[in-house]
């Protein structure tokens, strides 16, 4: 089946560092990838994503890059800020599906 | 009120109690989904209706019973929980097609006792 590994956190940063969250996936099909994030207390919302190989989502300050070689979808920001404290989730849809697959979420953490 | 809102927020019952969980999307979309989010576990779809007829039914047992009476609605009925179903529920929304985007509520957070 589909499935989806991201990197295991929490994740602690200082502000202004250099941010990578890895996202491995198998998919059973082609795949679209997604990035959301749940700020606390809130729903997830959609991050960027990414719908072809090589493809690459970008959305505040946020980038990932749809590597269909290594199946890896890593999201990253060159300067977090503490308002990006926030657990982020790596997901997947196979051709036209109502179904994301998740990962299990990464708790980052910014410091000021 | 604006995109996808649950009631309530909090929710502690005990595994005889009879309870429903609300959403409501202000969005005009036809899609709406329940998922389940428990510690630790990758976000679990449970249910999906588009325009009023569940597409989607992920082997959620029978104690769940979801309700679509309109677009803008969605309902989870509880019944005899057990513990292990404490979790945050989801309600999303999306337009009307597989690859829309969904857009999700705050949650509900379930204690079952």
């Amino acid at each position: 089946g589909d499935s989806v590994t991201q990197m295991e956190g929490p994740v602690t940063l200082s502000e202004e560092a250099f941010l990578t969250i890895n996202c491995t996936y198998t998919a059973t099909g082609y795949p679209s990838l997604f990035w959301y994030v749940q700020y606390p207390g809130e729903g997830l919302q959609l991050l960027l994503k990414a719908t072809k190989a090589d493809d690459k989502g970008s959305n505040k300050g946020f980038e990932a890059t749809y590597r269909k070689e290594t199946t890896s979808f890593h999201l990253e920001k060159g300067s977090v800020q503490v308002s990006d404290s926030a657990v982020y989730f790596c997901a997947l849809r196979v051709g036209s599906n109502y179904k994301l697959t998740f990962g299990k979420g990464t708790l980052l953490t910014v410091n000021p | 009120e604006t995109g996808v809102t649950q009631t309530p927020r909090h929710l502690v019952m005990g595994m005889t109690n009879k309870k429903s969980l609300k959403c409501e999307q202000h969005l005009g979309h036809n899609a709406m989904y329940w998922y389940k989010q428990s510690a630790k576990k990758p976000l679990e779809l449970m249910f999906v209706y588009s325009l009023e007829e569940r597409v989607e039914n992920n082997s959620v047992p029978s104690r769940f019973s979801p309700e679509c009476p309109n677009s803008s609605h969605l309902f989870l009925h509880l019944h005899t929980l057990q513990p292990e179903d404490s979790a945050l529920y989801l309600c999303a929304s999306s337009q009307d097609r597989e690859e829309d985007t969904q857009y999700f509520g705050p949650g509900t957070r379930l204690t079952v006792l």
